[in-house]
């Protein structure tokens, strides 16, 4: 098992505001860390999948960064739309197998 | 591309029954299926991981004679909740991941109500 941490629980940001939150994982049996984007009624959808320290990812004007020595993944949103109002989750996989173990997520609310 | 489907989308049953949810990958063969359990306010808890053609590993205080799962083709897994109770009602999701990705992809996920 892998105990992964998120924070904060939520967040309400102005649109427009750039954002970011964390996701703290064990680093000692760490193998790789997945990013995922839940809206209300929908799948959870991929984001990003790290693996290296120092990774950083971008999709749009959404990144992330990866530190595998201290445990932690930020999650950057420049700019946010409302339309990026949802629930950000992490998932970390140990390296003692292919299991997922996710965080209780981010809720983010932007407001126009 | 990479959808997964889950069906039923709700189920709600009465006490002692057994209630049965599919996971399908449409497009892509998924060599591993996971199912995953949330309880209001919580995250996803992993019960268990399908392998096609194999038996499930079940992570720990999951009772494997309570949620059967079956991986019968490389499209499918299916979640059974046996002699389901009020206490099993929750929301279920499974996710499937193509052989040599590392990325798997959810399905929308089952809502169950046990009265």
């Amino acid at each position: 098992i892998l105990n992964v941490e998120q924070s904060p629980q939520s967040l309400h940001v102005q649109e427009g505001d750039s954002t970011n939150f964390t996701c703290s994982f064990p680093s000692s049996n760490f193998y790789a860390l997945h990013w995922y984007r839940w809206e209300t009624a929908k799948s959870p959808e991929a984001l990003f999948v790290m693996t290296l320290n120092g990774d950083e990812k971008k999709k749009g004007r959404i990144s992330a960064t990866l530190n595998t020595k201290e445990g932690y993944s930020y999650l950057y949103i420049k700019g946010s739309q409302p339309e990026d109002s949802a629930t950000y989750l992490c998932a970390g996989r140990p390296n003692t197998g292919n299991q997922f173990y996710f965080g209780t997520g981010t809720s983010l609310t932007v407001i126009p | 591309g990479a959808v997964v489907s889950q069906h039923p989308s709700r189920v709600i049953c009465k006490s002692g029954t057994s209630v049965k949810i599919e996971c399908r990958s449409l497009d892509f063969q998924a060599t591993t299926m996971f199912w995953y359990r949330q309880f209001p306010k919580q995250s996803l808890m992993l019960m268990a991981t399908s392998n096609e053609g194999s038996k499930a590993t079940y992570e720990q205080g999951v009772e494997k004679d309570k949620f059967l799962i079956n991986h019968a083709s490389l499209t499918l897994s299916t979640l059974t909740v046996t002699s389901a109770h009020p206490e099993d009602s929750s929301f279920y999701i499974c996710s499937a991941s193509p052989a040599g990705l590392e990325t798997q992809y959810f399905g929308p996920g089952t809502r169950l109500l046990v009265l």
